[in-house]
């Protein structure tokens, strides 16, 4: 399967300030999608993006897939406590009748109130 | 709407211990499911997935196993438990282009 660099691994930020999360593929992808994981909690589907250049928005929450395909960002604005918890890019690939995803190690977001 | 769920929340086995976690899903039939591994502060690990009713694929060979005896049940299993077995362990399905959905995940601690 395709393999996906995420960075920062960290970040910490004061309430209120952007953070942005970076996905970043020597290969071209076919689809980049994002997960967030609650502390304690399980990682929950946010978007996918599949076309080139694409940009989607959830209300303080940017997707972006890069021209070439091979990067993603993901960029919220203005950071409340709620956004606390840990940021994964996936790539879904096929293979053997299946679809399967490879997660990227995830930015852990902390947000200081 | 579809549901997943996924039992125990926690669980502290012995090393050498058996182990088994189910998972079932509600709402959809014939459902790709998967299960991964998360270390303490680390990224997901696919384990196994499964595309039907027997039929198992896994990624990384492993002191685990996985079994589909029904179309919506996955279990995951152990015949002795090794220290590192311990992990979050995560139940999942969905067809992989339009985003997976997890279960809320067990706890295992090997003691």
């Amino acid at each position: 399967g395709q393999q996906v660099m995420q960075i920062p691994q960290y970040q910490h930020v004061q309430e209120g300030e952007d953070f942005t999360t970076y996905c970043n593929s020597s290969t071209t992808l076919s689809n980049i999608q994002w997960y967030k994981q609650r502390p304690g909690g399980h990682p929950v589907f946010l978007i996918q993006l599949v076309k080139s250049g694409e940009v989607k928005k959830q209300k303080r929450l940017t997707f972006q897939f890069g021209e070439a395909k091979k990067n993603s960002s993901l960029h919220i604005t203005a950071t409340q406590t709620t956004d606390v918890g840990t940021y994964f890019c996936a790539v879904a690939y096929s293979g053997a009748g299946s679809y399967q995803l490879t997660f990227g190690k995830g930015t852990k977001l902390s947000v200081i109130p | 709407s579809q549901t997943i769920h996924q039992w125990p929340a926690t669980l502290v086995q012995p090393v050498g211990s058996p182990l088994s976690l189910e998972c079932t899903v509600e709402g959809t039939s014939n459902p790709n499911l998967y299960w991964y591994r998360q270390a303490a502060g680390r990224g997901l690990q696919l384990l196994f997935y499964s595309v039907g009713i027997g039929q198992i694929s896994s990624e990384v060979p492993q002191n685990l196993s996985a079994s589909r005896p029904q179309d919506r049940q996955f279990i995951l299993s152990s015949k002795k438990l090794l220290l590192s077995d311990s992990g979050f362990y995560l139940c999942a399905w969905g067809q992989g282009f339009y985003g997976y959905t997890f279960g809320s995940g067990t706890r295992l601690t090997v003691v």
